[in-house]
């Protein structure tokens, strides 16, 4: 069975600081893993996927996010908070069996004061 | 390239009522999925539907049922409502086979209310 944990609920930084969110996950396979952003009232944007090609995956809006097979971790991450970051944002894992079944997290609201 | 379109986006129903929720997916995409996202509960995987089948399904009871046209247009019906089923429901498409390695295109939700 697979799980993702999302550590930290809510995260609050200054504009301009580090965005960190953390996701680890459980798989008994080789996982695909996912970031997706949740602005109120709309549906999930893709953020970023890793599918076992580089361990460092650059996605859109300048995230990043780090594979780690050894700490079964994928957080997220940004150098510069911006206002406009301030969103929902969740991790996910598949199983790979090539259907549009995904594993969420139960997310982490990022809040990005001035 | 329009993307997911999900119909009603706000709907009120009673309870014991039925309500069926429309997705289009994007042109060209095959698989639908629908997931429900609740406060308590998160974001959880109903159904994935390819080529008018079913391939998959999470653990809901048999009142939540789907169908996918040839068109690849999808609809979901849930029957008997229950004050539980107030959530936001997602549709998502994908152009491959299915595809998480792909990307899922999610819409903006049908928010059902149930009182």
């Amino acid at each position: 069975a697979q799980s993702v944990t999302q550590l930290g609920s809510h995260v609050s930084v200054s504009e301009g600081a580090l965005v960190l969110l953390r996701c680890n996950y459980s798989s008994s396979v080789p996982p695909y893993l996912f970031w997706y952003v949740q602005y109120p009232n709309q549906g999930l944007q893709l953020l970023l996927k890793y599918t076992s090609a580089a361990t460092l995956v650059k996605g859109i809006n300048g995230f990043e996010a780090e594979f780690k097979k050894s700490e079964t971790s994928f957080h997220l991450t940004k150098p510069s908070a911006h206002m406009s970051d301030a969103a929902e944002y969740f991790c996910a894992v598949s199983d790979r069996s090539n259907t549009g079944k995904l594993i969420f997290g139960q997310g982490t609201t990022l809040q990005v004061k001035p | 390239k329009a993307g997911v379109t999900q119909t009603p986006r706000y709907l009120i129903k009673t309870r014991g009522q039925q309500v069926t929720l429309s997705c289009s997916p994007i042109s060209g995409h095959r698989s639908v999925s629908w997931y429900q996202q609740t406060p308590g509960q998160g974001l959880q995987f109903l159904f994935e539907y390819f080529s008018e089948t079913q391939r998959n399904k999470g653990n809901f009871p048999g009142r939540f049922s789907g169908r996918q046209f040839s068109n690849s247009r999808s609809e979901m019906n849930v029957s008997t409502l229950e004050l539980g089923d107030s959530a936001l429901y997602l549709c998502a498409s994908s152009g491959t086979s299915g595809g998480p390695t792909g990307e899922l295109f999610f819409g903006e939700g049908s928010r059902l209310t149930v009182l």
